[in-house]
Protein backbone atom coordinates (compact mmCIF):
# COMPACT_ATOMS: atom_id res chain seq x y z
CA UNK A 1 0.00 0.00 0.00
CA UNK A 2 1.63 3.01 -1.20
CA UNK A 3 -1.08 5.37 -0.39
CA UNK A 4 -1.24 8.73 1.24
CA UNK A 5 -4.49 10.62 2.06
CA UNK A 6 -5.83 13.59 2.95
CA UNK A 7 -8.94 15.19 3.85
CA UNK A 8 -10.42 17.35 3.08
CA UNK A 9 -10.55 17.20 -0.58
CA UNK A 10 -11.40 21.11 -0.80
CA UNK A 11 -11.50 23.48 1.51
CA UNK A 12 -12.96 27.45 1.20
CA UNK A 13 -12.18 29.13 4.58
CA UNK A 14 -12.36 33.23 5.34
CA UNK A 15 -9.74 34.94 6.03
CA UNK A 16 -10.86 35.28 9.96
CA UNK A 17 -11.04 31.35 10.06
CA UNK A 18 -9.24 28.79 11.77
CA UNK A 19 -9.11 25.61 9.98
CA UNK A 20 -7.07 22.04 9.71
CA UNK A 21 -5.74 19.81 6.76
CA UNK A 22 -4.99 16.08 7.86
CA UNK A 23 -3.13 13.67 6.16
CA UNK A 24 -2.20 10.15 7.27
CA UNK A 25 -0.43 7.31 5.48
CA UNK A 26 0.17 3.74 7.26
CA UNK A 27 3.43 2.58 5.68
CA UNK A 28 5.72 2.75 7.76
CA UNK A 29 7.52 6.12 6.83
CA UNK A 30 9.42 8.40 9.28
CA UNK A 31 9.49 11.92 7.09
CA UNK A 32 6.50 13.59 6.22
CA UNK A 33 6.19 16.55 4.13
CA UNK A 34 3.46 19.70 3.59
CA UNK A 35 3.91 21.48 0.26
CA UNK A 36 2.10 24.25 -1.28
CA UNK A 37 1.66 24.51 -4.96
CA UNK A 38 -0.14 27.21 -7.27
CA UNK A 39 -1.20 26.55 -10.22
CA UNK A 40 0.94 25.71 -13.59
CA UNK A 41 4.02 25.61 -10.48
CA UNK A 42 5.85 22.90 -8.93
CA UNK A 43 5.53 21.88 -5.13
CA UNK A 44 7.34 24.66 -3.14
CA UNK A 45 8.59 22.67 0.22
CA UNK A 46 6.89 24.15 3.59
CA UNK A 47 7.51 21.47 6.46
CA UNK A 48 9.36 18.51 7.09
CA UNK A 49 8.62 15.86 9.44
CA UNK A 50 11.75 13.43 10.47
CA UNK A 51 10.75 10.81 13.07
CA UNK A 52 8.34 13.19 14.43
CA UNK A 53 10.22 16.20 14.85
CA UNK A 54 9.96 19.17 12.64
CA UNK A 55 13.32 19.22 11.05
CA UNK A 56 12.78 21.86 8.12
CA UNK A 57 10.89 24.89 7.84
CA UNK A 58 10.96 26.81 4.97
CA UNK A 59 10.13 30.27 6.15
CA UNK A 60 7.03 29.64 6.32
CA UNK A 61 4.48 32.60 7.92
CA UNK A 62 3.27 31.27 11.89
CA UNK A 63 0.05 31.67 10.39
CA UNK A 64 0.56 28.04 8.99
CA UNK A 65 1.31 25.37 12.29
CA UNK A 66 2.27 22.40 11.70
CA UNK A 67 1.19 19.28 14.12
CA UNK A 68 3.31 15.74 13.83
CA UNK A 69 0.76 13.84 16.60
CA UNK A 70 2.39 10.23 15.53
CA UNK A 71 3.93 9.10 13.02
CA UNK A 72 1.36 8.03 10.22
CA UNK A 73 -0.14 11.81 11.10
CA UNK A 74 0.38 15.18 9.89
CA UNK A 75 -1.70 18.04 10.27
CA UNK A 76 -1.48 21.78 8.94
CA UNK A 77 -3.51 24.10 11.25
CA UNK A 78 -4.30 27.47 9.12
CA UNK A 79 -5.40 30.47 10.74
CA UNK A 80 -5.90 34.02 9.71
CA UNK A 81 -4.80 33.27 5.88
CA UNK A 82 -4.35 35.57 3.00
CA UNK A 83 -6.68 35.12 0.04
CA UNK A 84 -2.70 34.97 -1.81
CA UNK A 85 -2.41 31.65 0.57
CA UNK A 86 -5.30 30.01 -1.85
CA UNK A 87 -3.38 26.85 -3.69
CA UNK A 88 -3.28 22.90 -4.07
CA UNK A 89 -1.64 21.84 -0.59
CA UNK A 90 -0.20 18.61 -0.93
CA UNK A 91 1.53 16.04 1.84
CA UNK A 92 3.75 13.48 0.82
CA UNK A 93 5.61 10.59 3.15
CA UNK A 94 9.22 8.99 2.68
CA UNK A 95 11.03 6.15 4.05
CA UNK A 96 12.84 8.56 6.69
CA UNK A 97 16.65 8.44 7.78
CA UNK A 98 19.28 9.23 5.99
CA UNK A 99 18.22 7.21 2.68
CA UNK A 100 14.91 8.86 1.97
CA UNK A 101 14.73 7.52 -1.38
CA UNK A 102 11.32 8.57 -2.97
CA UNK A 103 8.49 10.47 -1.60
CA UNK A 104 5.08 9.52 -1.78
CA UNK A 105 2.11 12.05 -2.27
CA UNK A 106 -1.41 12.66 -1.46
CA UNK A 107 -4.20 13.87 -3.58
CA UNK A 108 -4.02 17.30 -2.51
CA UNK A 109 -6.10 19.51 -0.50
CA UNK A 110 -7.54 22.33 -2.81
CA UNK A 111 -7.79 25.90 -0.40
CA UNK A 112 -9.31 28.62 -1.44
CA UNK A 113 -9.31 31.32 1.01
CA UNK A 114 -12.18 34.23 0.79
CA UNK B 1 23.53 24.65 -4.68
CA UNK B 2 21.51 21.81 -6.69
CA UNK B 3 19.00 22.97 -9.83
CA UNK B 4 16.81 21.13 -12.06
CA UNK B 5 15.98 22.85 -15.61
CA UNK B 6 12.63 21.63 -17.89
CA UNK B 7 13.94 23.48 -20.83
CA UNK B 8 10.14 22.62 -22.35
CA UNK B 9 7.32 23.87 -20.69
CA UNK B 10 4.98 22.52 -22.95
CA UNK B 11 5.50 19.48 -25.56
CA UNK B 12 2.51 18.65 -27.99
CA UNK B 13 2.29 15.35 -29.68
CA UNK B 14 0.02 13.56 -31.88
CA UNK B 15 -1.40 10.05 -30.58
CA UNK B 16 1.06 6.73 -31.20
CA UNK B 17 4.16 9.32 -31.79
CA UNK B 18 7.42 8.85 -29.11
CA UNK B 19 8.29 11.80 -27.14
CA UNK B 20 10.67 13.11 -25.04
CA UNK B 21 10.54 15.40 -22.18
CA UNK B 22 14.22 16.79 -21.23
CA UNK B 23 15.27 16.80 -18.15
CA UNK B 24 19.26 18.46 -17.00
CA UNK B 25 20.47 19.11 -13.18
CA UNK B 26 23.28 20.63 -11.38
CA UNK B 27 24.66 19.18 -8.86
CA UNK B 28 28.06 19.04 -7.05
CA UNK B 29 27.45 15.74 -5.24
CA UNK B 30 25.73 12.57 -5.87
CA UNK B 31 22.11 12.92 -6.73
CA UNK B 32 19.01 10.61 -6.84
CA UNK B 33 16.73 11.42 -9.98
CA UNK B 34 12.78 11.30 -10.32
CA UNK B 35 10.27 11.78 -12.41
CA UNK B 36 6.87 12.52 -11.27
CA UNK B 37 3.78 13.01 -12.90
CA UNK B 38 0.50 15.59 -12.03
CA UNK B 39 -2.86 14.81 -13.85
CA UNK B 40 -5.38 17.64 -13.35
CA UNK B 41 -6.78 18.18 -10.00
CA UNK B 42 -4.48 15.11 -8.57
CA UNK B 43 -1.37 14.64 -6.29
CA UNK B 44 1.83 13.89 -8.18
CA UNK B 45 2.72 10.24 -8.47
CA UNK B 46 6.05 8.90 -8.91
CA UNK B 47 6.66 7.36 -12.53
CA UNK B 48 10.25 6.06 -12.19
CA UNK B 49 13.58 6.89 -10.27
CA UNK B 50 17.14 6.92 -10.43
CA UNK B 51 18.98 5.80 -7.49
CA UNK B 52 22.11 3.70 -8.87
CA UNK B 53 23.00 0.83 -10.97
CA UNK B 54 21.72 0.54 -14.14
CA UNK B 55 21.33 4.40 -16.41
CA UNK B 56 18.60 3.15 -18.04
CA UNK B 57 15.69 3.07 -15.82
CA UNK B 58 11.92 2.09 -16.76
CA UNK B 59 8.79 3.02 -15.29
CA UNK B 60 4.91 2.65 -14.95
CA UNK B 61 2.65 3.33 -18.26
CA UNK B 62 5.53 2.52 -20.50
CA UNK B 63 7.82 5.22 -20.04
CA UNK B 64 11.61 5.12 -19.46
CA UNK B 65 14.72 7.51 -18.91
CA UNK B 66 18.01 7.29 -18.70
CA UNK B 67 20.89 9.18 -16.54
CA UNK B 68 23.78 10.44 -18.33
CA UNK B 69 26.12 11.51 -15.84
CA UNK B 70 28.74 13.24 -18.25
CA UNK B 71 25.59 14.99 -19.53
CA UNK B 72 23.83 15.92 -16.39
CA UNK B 73 20.54 14.62 -17.75
CA UNK B 74 17.61 12.76 -17.36
CA UNK B 75 15.89 12.43 -20.03
CA UNK B 76 12.23 10.63 -19.59
CA UNK B 77 11.02 8.94 -23.08
CA UNK B 78 7.71 6.98 -24.25
CA UNK B 79 7.70 5.09 -27.81
CA UNK B 80 4.00 5.62 -27.83
CA UNK B 81 1.86 7.82 -26.33
CA UNK B 82 -1.68 7.84 -25.76
CA UNK B 83 -4.75 10.39 -24.84
CA UNK B 84 -4.63 9.46 -21.37
CA UNK B 85 -0.57 10.86 -21.07
CA UNK B 86 -1.69 14.44 -21.04
CA UNK B 87 -0.25 15.48 -18.06
CA UNK B 88 2.05 17.92 -16.31
CA UNK B 89 5.63 15.91 -16.10
CA UNK B 90 8.18 16.82 -13.10
CA UNK B 91 11.44 15.70 -12.75
CA UNK B 92 12.85 16.06 -9.22
CA UNK B 93 16.60 15.63 -7.53
CA UNK B 94 17.57 15.13 -4.03
CA UNK B 95 20.86 14.73 -2.15
CA UNK B 96 21.58 11.76 -0.95
CA UNK B 97 20.92 10.88 2.47
CA UNK B 98 19.11 14.29 2.36
CA UNK B 99 14.88 14.51 2.67
CA UNK B 100 14.68 17.67 0.58
CA UNK B 101 13.14 17.31 -3.15
CA UNK B 102 14.29 19.67 -5.54
CA UNK B 103 12.12 20.33 -8.44
CA UNK B 104 11.98 21.46 -12.21
CA UNK B 105 9.44 23.69 -13.13
CA UNK B 106 7.39 21.25 -15.07
CA UNK B 107 6.14 19.98 -19.00
CA UNK B 108 3.06 20.12 -19.80
CA UNK B 109 2.90 17.07 -22.13
CA UNK B 110 -0.36 17.01 -24.29
CA UNK B 111 -1.57 14.39 -26.48
CA UNK B 112 -3.58 15.20 -29.65
CA UNK B 113 -5.55 13.09 -31.65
Amino acid sequence: DTEVTQTPKHLVMGMTNKKSLKCEQHMGHRAMYWYKQKAKKPPELMFVYSYEKLSINESVPSRFSPECPNSSLLNLHLHALQPEDSALYLCASSQGGTESYEQYFGPGTRLTVT
Amino acid sequence: AQSVTQLDSQVPVFEEAPVELRCNYSSSVSVYLFWYVQYPNQGLQLLLKYLSGSTLVKGINGFEAEFNKSQTSFHLRKPSVHISDTAEYFCAVSLTGANNLFFGTGTRLTVIP
